[in-house]
Formats: structure tokens, sequence, C-alpha cells
């Protein structure tokens, strides 16, 4: 079926490296997807987003790169900082569907 | 604007017993959403609204109920506890006239039944 997931659970990163974040969709429709960090007892926060006519969208420290032709989406993170440890969940969208369907998660420890 | 809350933030049930988990938002969004999250595990749509009097199932609806009565509220109902319906539960809203499909989560209720 079609789905979101993501190549690693897990992600250990040292304080003031750089992180990457990886997404595999399976569903070439999907024109609209989203990343959202969720730290330990909290809801999913939004990140960033980028449209399928986007390869690249930058934000404040964060950078999602979108390449249509393997379906795979990342989440990169500059500088990484203490407040970057979360689980990380990719999310994506059909066409303005009511619905976004999300991915597992990857948990990002950042190392002091 | 709060944005979207939730109440109660915790909450222990019997088996058998029934529940209210109370979302509202302030922003004036058509789009609501329930979702269930189990430990280290993704978000598990349970029901969702697309405006005051339509509701409609999602991927795991069984055991819940949910009605819309206003933009603002979206009560989720547990009517016989099991402790399958242990989980952490999240209430989202989307403005589906941004153009933006990207929903604003609430800090969820954190659920337990023994």
């Amino acid at each position: 079926g079609e789905s979101v997931g993501l190549h690693l659970p897990t992600l250990s990163v040292q304080e003031g490296d750089n992180s990457i974040i990886n997404c595999a969709y399976s569903n070439s429709a999907s024109d609209y997807f989203i990343w959202y960090k969720q730290e330990s007892g909290k809801g999913p926060q939004f990140i960033i987003d980028i449209r399928s006519n986007m390869d690249k969208r930058q934000g404040q420290r964060v950078t999602v790169l979108l390449n249509k032709t393997v379906k795979h989406l990342s989440l990169q993170i500059a500088a990484t900082q203490p407040g970057d440890s979360a689980v990380y969940f990719c999310a994506e969208n059909k066409g303005g569907n009511e619905k976004l369907t999300f991915g597992t998660g990857t948990r990002l420890t950042i190392i002091p | 604007n709060a944005g979207v809350t939730q109440t109660p933030k915790f909450r222990i049930l019997k088996i058998g017993q029934s529940m209210t988990l109370q979302c509202t938002q302030d922003m004036n969004h058509n789009y609501m959403y329930w979702y269930r999250q189990d430990p280290g595990m993704g978000l598990k749509l349970i029901y969702y609204s697309v405006g005051a009097g339509i509701t409609d199932k999602g991927e795991v609806p069984n055991g819940y109920n949910v009605s819309r009565s206003t933009t603002e509220d979206f009560p989720l109902r547990l009517e016989l506890a099991a402790p399958s319906q242990t989980s952490v539960y999240f209430c989202a809203s989307r403005d589906p006239g941004t153009g933006r499909e990207t929903q604003y989560f609430g800090p969820g209720t954190r659920l337990l039944v023994l």
C-alpha cells in the first residue's frame, strides 16, 4: 500500500554538527510534505513544509530537500543544539486531501 | 491565540469505564482530527471532521465516537474503556483556506486503562 517511511529509527549527533533525517515515500501523487518535531511529553510541532514543485526549502537552521525521482525527503538541521533532541516525523498529503499520512519517526539525540 | 487545547492532561480509567477527551481550538479552523500515539510509534488517525456537523472515520475508529456541534470543539468519547486504548491522544486542527495542509497539534492527553 501507499506509505511514508523513515530509513533510520534513531540518530545520534554531536552538538554543533549537522544532522540529516531521511524519509521515503511511495505515493508518487503526493504533492505536499511536512516535517514535525515532537519533544518528549509534547504534541508534534510544525517545522517546515515543501510542495512538490520545489526541490529545496530553507528555514531557520533547517532545510528540507525533496527528490521526486527517488521519492525521498530529507530534513537537514545545521549546528545542532541540545534542544534539537526529539522525534522527527515526516508527513505527506496528496492533492489537498483532508488527511496526512505520517511516518513512524526518527529519534534524534544530540550528544553534548 | 491559545491554539489547540486538550483536557485532561492525564487520566487513569478502569476497564469498562467511559470518558470524554476534550479538544478546543480558537483559530477558527474548519478541519479537526483525533490521533492516538502508542509508545515509540507514529500517529494513527481515529476520527476527523471537516466542519461542524460532519465527522468521518479514520484508520482506527473502533471503540471511539466523536461529535462536532461547533467549529471550536471536537470531543472524543470512549464508551467502554479497554487496556488496548492505553495511549496518548492528540487533537489537531487545520485551516483548509490557507492552501497548506499543515495540521496544528494540541499537547495531548495521556490515558491509562487498567
